[in-house]
């Protein structure tokens, strides 16, 4: 039973497209976060969503925008995409601990992002 | 503000050598610290975490790190390194407010 999951694993699109990224988790978390991961491995996290609310919202393009349907779930969608944009997403979840702290976090596969 | 400081983007050891990889944080209150395992074309798994108890922590596949306040460090390491242990490794803080910070991460190269 894969705990974090994300679809599409690879997208390769043009220039200018739309497209968007799905992630669940079904280990009852209730954070989540996306994560770009660039070609040198450096992990940036983009977006934290605490039970559907965003809390952390990183300098990134507002051409991204996610969206948490429930807290199982938390979308990424990106428009107009751009050659600098190809990358590796990563989506994780964790649990808020009762001391105030993030516990450990889980993540999916990834989504291996080509802008041609 | 929190940072994770990963000190050598790129190591290698022998097989059967000691695996030692560098982690320093900054921090005012001891923050919860995690290692991270990245194997190529997947995704993050966890090899261990501190969250204020023993401060010598074992985690899987034969790793252990210990957290030293007074050095602000968190370092990995293993007795005798694997081929299977090539991997990108980071090291990361959890802190109030639900910060997540990871450093840069580590190339671990294994040499038969």
């Amino acid at each position: 039973d894969t705990a974090v999951s994300q679809t599409p694993k690879y997208l390769v699109t043009q220039m200018g497209n739309d497209k968007s990224i799905k992630c669940e988790q079904n280990l009852g978390h209730d954070t989540m976060y996306w994560y770009k991961q660039d070609s040198k491995k450096f992990l940036k996290i983009m977006f934290s969503y605490n039970n559907k609310e965003l809390i952390i919202n990183e300098t990134v393009p507002n051409r991204f925008s996610p969206k948490s349907p429930d807290k199982a779930h938390l979308n990424l969608h990106i428009n107009s995409l751009e050659l600098g944009d190809s990358a590796v997403y990563f989506c994780a979840s964790s649990q808020f601990g009762a001391s105030g702290r993030a516990d450990t976090q889980y993540f999916g596969p990834g989504t291996r992002l080509t802008v041609l | 503000a929190q940072s994770v400081t990963q000190l050598g983007s790129h190591v290698s050891v022998s097989e059967g050598a000691l695996v030692l990889l560098r982690c320093n944080y900054s921090s005012s209150v001891p923050p919860y610290l995690f290692w991270y395992v990245q194997y190529p074309n997947q995704g993050l798994q966890l090899l261990l975490k501190y969250t204020s108890a023993a401060t010598l922590v074992k985690g899987i596949n034969g790793f252990e790190a210990e957290f030293k306040k007074s050095e602000t460090s968190f370092h990995l390491t293993k007795p005798s390194a694997h081929m299977s242990d090539a991997a990108e490794y980071f090291c990361a803080v959890s802190e109030a407010g639900n910060q997540f910070y990871f450093g840069t991460g580590t190339s671990l190269t294994v040499i038969p």
